[in-house]
């Protein structure tokens, strides 16, 4: 079955540490992306990679790092920067021929609380 | 001014009625459309994508309307399992960006 999975489902964490949320998709995309969404709120945008070993910053990066070594995984490190990182996140996935973007897939998401 | 504006709701409607939601856009080049559902602390899922004739996928129809920078979702005999939130995405190919609605809240009650 192709999809995207992300792990781990739930995460807790001290306030000052940093923790990874790992992203993994075998659907042959080339383009990945972290969201982020707070209650009642829509999806803020991260980071964005359309190949492997490039990534762009998206709307609210600060307190955040990625990576992209290989292209079927897009792991997104939130540091002790971030200052408010309770929240959903979402990894997501679409095709990118250089030209256009198509129809983004959705990981399951890992919810993050800061204790 | 947001990219992508959505009445958020809540739209309550009673099983077999039949809803519609419009979600507004604010740059013209945006040039490609998508409504997807969101369930309850679940990942947005993709429902359909909006051509620029309209579509339909059974009890759904989306809609363009270009001029008025609006995409629309009509469903039709609202089941109990419509419930949810409804996301409209629009993809600015000139920026690579995909911008996405805050949602619009659907309950269908019996």
């Amino acid at each position: 079955d192709g999809g995207i999975t992300q792990s781990p489902k739930y995460l807790f964490r001290k306030e000052g540490q940093n923790v990874t949320l790992s992203c993994e998709q075998n659907l042959n995309h080339d383009a990945m992306y972290w969201y982020r969404q707070d209650p009642g709120q829509g999806l803020r945008l991260i980071y964005y990679s359309q190949i492997v070993n490039d990534f762009q910053k998206g709307d609210i990066a600060e307190g955040y790092s990625v990576s992209r070594e290989k292209k079927e995984s897009f792991p997104l490190t939130v540091t002790s920067a971030q200052k408010n990182p309770t929240a959903f996140y979402l990894c997501a996935s679409s095709t990118w021929t250089g030209q256009e973007l198509d129809t983004q897939y959705f990981g399951p998401g890992t919810r993050l609380t800061v204790l | 001014r947001k990219e992508v504006e959505q009445d958020p709701g809540p739209f309550n409607v009673p099983e077999g009625a039949t809803v519609a939601f419009n979600c507004t856009y604010s740059n013209s080049a945006s040039q490609s459309f998508f409504w997807y559902r969101q369930d309850c602390r679940k990942e947005p899922k993709l429902l359909m994508s909006v051509y620029s004739s309209g579509n339909e996928d059974g009890r759904f129809t989306a809609q363009l309307n270009r001029a008025s920078q609006y995409i629309s979702l009509l469903i039709r005999d609202s089941k109990l399992s419509d419930s949810a939130t409804y996301l409209c995405v629009v993809i600015l190919y000139n920026f690579n960006k995909f911008y996405f609605g805050s949602g619009t809240k659907l309950n269908v009650k019996p």
